[in-house]
């Protein structure tokens, strides 16, 4: 079974702080694929990131990092430089092999001005 | 522009009735997939179908029916029979279905639904 964790329900932060968010994952493909979505509250979901498992190498991506380490099952999410645009609920989600998509229940991140 | 629509943004069911959730997509896409959100839930997938006319279920199929008679288009009907209708749906798509093995797989997502019982 694969299974997503999100440890952090909710998420409060002042502009310009930088925030982490957590994602922990079980599976026992050896390939599979990590997903960050956001969801702003206009409620689509927005594609952030997509990572196969066989690509470890962090990314960067303008204020966006991810950092994937197999060692410990996580898939981290860093805001630099919040802003307050940044304010959504964010899922990490897993495929495995040909599995469906499996996501986590979400955090919700609000940067206040 | 290409993607996907969602109709209507709202929806108001009655006790006992039977009502369609419209999802098309301009994108070329073979997959097409149902979600459900509950609040401070993740997504649950409901159907998804990996060609014309044929479809799958998933995890929470019950009370919800599906057709794909068009590439484009991937309605989702919530039957009287789900009694617990109310929720936030979602509508995605893929280039390819569950089967690749690439970036095709990646699901892009519609507006959303938004479903309540009166």
């Amino acid at each position: 079974a694969q299974k997503v964790t999100q440890a952090q329900t909710e998420i409060s932060v002042v502009e310009k702080e930088d925030v982490t968010l957590d994602c922990v994952y079980e599976t026992r493909d050896t390939t599979y694929y990590l997903f960050w979505y956001k969801q702003p509250p206009s409620g689509e979901l927005v594609f952030l990131i997509r990572r196969n498992s066989f690509d470890e190498q962090n990314e960067i991506s303008g204020r966006y990092s991810w950092n994937f380490q197999k060692s410990t099952s996580s898939f981290n999410f860093t805001i630099t430089a919040s802003q307050v645009v940044d304010s959504a609920v964010y899922f990490c989600a897993l495929q495995g092999g040909s599995e469906k998509l499996v996501f986590g229940k979400g955090t919700k991140l609000t940067v206040n001005p | 522009d290409g993607g996907i629509t969602q109709s209507p943004k709202y929806l108001f069911r009655k006790e006992g009735q039977n009502v369609t959730l419209s999802c098309e997509q301009n994108l070329n896409h073979d997959a097409m997939y149902w979600y459900r959100q509950d609040p401070g839930q993740g997504l649950r997938l409901i159907y998804y179908s990996q060609i014309v006319n044929d479809f799958q279920k998933g995890d929470i199929a019950e009370g919800y029916s599906v057709s794909r008679e068009k590439k484009e288009s991937f309605p989702l009907t919530v039957t009287s029979a789900q009694k617990n209708p109310t929720a936030f749906y979602l509508c995605a798509s893929s280039i390819l279905g569950l089967a690749g093995d690439n970036d095709q797989e990646t699901q892009y997502f519609g507006p959303g639904t938004r479903l309540l019982v009166l």
